[in-house]
């Protein structure tokens, strides 16, 4: 059964700050990592999907790295921004199509 | 464009009863995908659809629960006798094909007293 950690759960850092998280998972025989934002009360928002053959995806200020073999990933946040405090996932695509996530790691930015 | 939509967004039901969710998944999304959030358990699998067919109902908690998909658009999971522990948000998502990336819903919180 595949297992998928955050680290760290909480993350609180002043505006303007890098943002760093880290994903775990237990099983490699992955199709692809998928990187969420969750909002209080809202449902997932998809931030970067990185295929199992990929090593790294860049949206904007977003970069995600991925090392399949040691089933590892980190989001990272460039000067982050007030409006970037919610909650992030991580999941993982096994290759029977199911979806793992991790618990999360909730990121504040204080302005 | 339209996204992945759900009903209702609330729904509140006495222990016993019987509760259906309603999930429209993004227009030609092939796969579609059934998640429940409860607090302190994270995203839960529940059923994921390719087409009308269900290849795997194994992350379904009970034989309460049943889902079903028509014409591969909507889908409805149907909770029957609920009961308190199935108080969650349940989430539904799409995907063009199954390997591509997942659109969620808002979520239908479902609260069983």
């Amino acid at each position: 059964k595949q297992e998928v950690t955050q680290i760290p759960a909480a993350l609180s850092v002043p505006e303007g700050e890098n943002l760093v998280l880290n994903c775990s998972f237990t099983d490699s025989a992955i199709y692809n990592l998928q990187w969420f934002r969750q909002d209080p009360g809202k449902g997932l928002t998809s931030l970067l999907l990185i295929q199992s053959s990929q090593r790294e995806q860049t949206s904007g200020r977003l970069n995600a790295s991925l090392d399949k073999s040691s089933g590892r990933s980190t989001l990272y946040i460039a000067a982050s921004q007030p409006g970037d405090s919610a909650t992030y996932l991580c999941a993982v695509l096994s290759n029977d199509y199911k979806l793992s996530f991790g618990a999360g790691t909730t990121v504040t930015v204080r302005a | 464009g339209a996204g992945v939509s759900q009903s209702p967004s609330n729904k509140v039901t006495e222990k016993g009863k019987d509760v259906e969710l309603r999930c429209d998944p993004i227009s030609g999304h092939t796969a579609l995908y059934w998640y429940r959030q409860s607090l302190g358990q994270g995203l839960e699998f529940l059923i994921y659809f390719q087409g009308n067919s269900a290849p795997d109902k194994s992350g379904l908690p009970s034989d309460r629960f049943s889902a079903e998909r028509t014409g591969g658009s909507v889908s409805t999971l149907t909770i029957q006798r609920t009961q308190q522990e199935d108080s969650a948000v349940y989430l539904c998502a799409s995907s063009y094909v199954a390997q591509e990336t997942q659109y969620f819903g808002p979520g239908t919180r479902l609260l069983v007293l």
